[in-house]
């Protein structure tokens, strides 16, 4: 029963590239959540989907990012015209349903982001 | 809330000692709370979890405390071991008029355990 796979593990990005970052959740999880953590901090909230709906993207910034839950595939978490600010690592997320009871997350590995 | 920017606060113990990692949460609302480990380069990982219905809840060697008065959470780590160490995150759940729930974390704790 494999857990949160996220890919690519590293991921190296000239300034002004873009970057795509994926996450497979959980089997049986329909839920996913995206969160960026900067070196010697907390994880921050970017976002979370359903399969083809953003539920919440309050964390998200305004311009240059995006993320999509598709009906078929990964969830993406997509940076573009990425600067050396988004350096970073971001962790997927996924539960069962988040009405129910109990709905602790379990997360990937994460994407550690270098914009060079 | 969320750290901003801060170095992350350490907490140094012997092998075998008690550890007690404490958590300031944000929201009087919050009804949820959930504890994860994170070592080093990997993503975190759930320890134990409370509702806010309950003011204990104990698993294998860790007790969670949760103080409502005061917005206040404890992890307790019994016989502590060098594998406990690692940064320790509190998550709150704050519930939203649009019905979103998603995890808030703290800015969470290094504990390091001395051999």
């Amino acid at each position: 029963n494999a857990g949160v796979m996220q890919n690519p593990r590293h991921l190296v990005r000239r300034r002004g590239q873009e970057a795509r970052l994926r996450c497979s959740p959980m089997k049986g999880h329909s839920h996913v959540y995206w969160y960026r953590q900067l070196p010697e901090e907390g994880l921050k909230f970017m976002v979370y989907l359903q399969k083809e709906n953003i539920i919440d993207e309050s964390g998200m910034p305004k311009e240059r990012f995006s993320a999509e839950f598709p009906k078929e595939g990964p969830s993406i978490l997509r940076i573009q015209q990425v600067v050396r600010g988004d350096s970073a690592a971001y962790f997927c997320a996924s539960s069962r349903d988040p009405q129910g009871p109990n709905y602790g997350y379990t997360f990937g590995s994460g994407t550690r982001l270098t914009v060079v | 809330g969320e750290n901003v920017g801060l170095h992350l606060p350490t907490l140094s113990v012997q092998e075998g000692d008690n550890s007690i990692i404490n958590c300031a949460y944000s929201n009087s609302a919050s009804d949820y709370f959930i504890w994860y480990k994170q070592e080093s380069g990997k993503g975190p990982q759930f320890i134990i979890d409370i509702r806010s219905n309950m003011d204990k809840r104990q698993g294998q060697r860790v007790t969670v405390l949760l103080n409502k008065t005061v917005k206040h959470l404890s992890l307790q780590i019994a016989a502590t071991q060098p594998g406990d160490s690692a940064v320790y995150f509190c998550a709150e759940n704050i519930p939203r008029d649009t019905g979103r729930r998603a995890l808030t974390f703290g800015s969470g704790t290094r504990l390091q355990v001395q051999p």
